[in-house]
């Protein structure tokens, strides 16, 4: 069983929809990020969480260390919030985080 | 901050050649890590430096694979006699102490193995 799950794996939304994106784990976490990815391999980090909630924009992430899942929320989404967002785990004592497969996300206009 | 550069974009190669992949990190962040990502994959973790000190090695990392950050700035990785299920993109990250873990990557290099 993989550590990290994400589902859906493909969304499909039009613009202006609310989208949730969820990741959940199997293990004891450090923290918690948040990651986009855009065709051509560029990665850029949104969040990181060990608890609670962070909003940035348009974006809102939760946590719940409870019952070891994330939620990655996208109001007003736009096409250019096409992209595959990746959710990936830290550890204590390690470096190494474990990453998600990703969740491909296409907003159509 | 120029962002972290990694060269060359791209590599294409024929089995058994050796190549390396160079990753300069942001001019002030002490950590750096490689992270390998195949075709519809997470990335997956290689190994990571603290300033020159390479403190962990996945398992991934077989003995044809190795990295350096000699001064504690730019930093290599090496695979030598390529195979064919080396193909894939190599990603380098960095990060600052103080940024909380943030990390920041770069574009990658796409390894292609023929």
């Amino acid at each position: 069983k993989n550590e990290v799950e994400q589902s859906p794996q493909n969304l499909t939304a039009q613009e202006g929809e609310f989208i949730t994106i969820n990741c959940s784990y199997s293990v004891g976490i450090s923290a918690l990020h948040w990651l986009q990815q855009h065709p051509g391999g560029g990665i850029v980090s949104l969040f990181m969480l060990s608890s609670g909630k962070k909003k940035h924009g348009r974006l809102i992430a939760t946590i719940n260390i409870q019952e070891k899942h994330s939620s990655l929320h996208i109001t007003a989404s736009h096409p250019r919030d096409s992209a595959v967002y990746i959710c990936a785990l830290a550890r204590g004592g390690s470096e190494k985080l474990v990453f998600g497969k990703g969740m491909k996300l296409t907003v159509n206009p | 901050d120029t962002g972290v550069s990694q060269n060359p974009r791209h590599k294409i190669t024929k089995r058994g050649q050796n190549v390396t992949f160079r990753c300069d990190p942001i001019s002030e962040h002490n950590r750096l890590y490689w992270y390998r990502q195949t075709l519809g994959q997470g990335p997956e973790f290689l190994t990571y430096f603290q300033n020159e000190a390479q403190l962990e090695k996945s398992r991934l990392l077989s003995d044809r694979f190795s990295a350096e950050r000699p001064k504690g700035s730019f930093s290599t990785l090496e695979i030598q006699r390529t195979e064919q299920g080396d193909s894939a993109m190599y990603l380098c990250a960095s990060s600052h102490n103080g940024q909380g873990g943030k990390l920041f990557f770069g574009s990658g290099t796409q390894l292609s193995v023929l």
